[in-house]
């Protein structure tokens, strides 16, 4: 089954700690995204990427970062900068338009 | 202005009802349309596009774009307690390839059988 996996499903993180979101995907797609969604906000695009070991930032990077070594892997980190992480990370790639997303990741800080 | 805005809901109907949900946007350059469904906890799924004007029908479901208005609809025959989700809308001038496919902030529907 073609399809993005996104792992852990939930992630508990302490405060001054750096988390690696993992984003898998096995469509060969080349574009890949990451969107942070809290309640009321709707999707808010936080790094993208077109093609292997290139990246752009989106509207809300400051506090993440990224990298892109292989077409099918995109890790999101996110730092001790950012000051609030809690909340749900959704990775999605996408070929010619419309895009496909994994399950998400839950984080939350203790 | 927002480039696209959508009514947060919550919705809630009973089995059976036609439900609306709909977008308005402020960027006449758009010409791919998309309408996403969530379940809680789980990532948005696509549910129907379109490009430029017109109608598109899927079984229950059909999108609608007026260009004109600047207007999108997603409407949904004989709804289903399974329908239950938030809905958002989508759109880009080029298909959002280069990172700029603009979301709405998602409709809760909720169904109740």
């Amino acid at each position: 089954d073609g399809g993005i996996t996104q792992s852990p499903k939930y992630l508990f993180r302490k405060e001054g700690q750096n988390v690696t979101l993992s984003c898998e995907q096995n469509l060969n797609h080349d574009a890949m995204y990451w969107y942070r969604q809290d309640p009321g906000q709707g999707l808010r695009l936080i790094y993208y990427s077109q093609i292997v070991n290139d990246f752009q930032k989106g509207d809300i990077a400051e506090g993440y970062s990224v990298s892109r070594e292989k077409k099918e892997s995109f890790p999101l980190t996110v730092t001790s900068a950012q000051k609030n992480p809690t909340a749900f990370y959704l990775c999605a790639s996408s070929h010619s338009f419309g895009y496909t997303f994994g399950s998400g990741t839950r984080l939350t800080v203790v | 202005q927002k480039e696209v805005e959508q009514d947060p809901g919550p919705l809630s109907v009973p089995e059976g009802a036609i439900v609306s949900l709909n977008c308005t946007y402020s960027n006449s350059a758009f010409q791919y349309f998309m309408w996403y469904r969530q379940y809680s906890r789980k990532g948005p799924e696509l549910l129907m596009y379109t490009y430029s004007s017109g109608n598109k029908e899927d079984g229950r479901f059909t999108a609608q774009v007026d260009k004109s208005s600047k207007y999108i609809s997603l409407f949904i025959r004989d709804s289903q307690p399974s329908d239950s989700a938030t809905y958002l809308c989508a759109m880009s001038d080029n298909g959002g390839s280069q990172g700029n496919l603009i979301f709405g902030k998602g409709t809760k529907l909720s169904v109740k059988p």
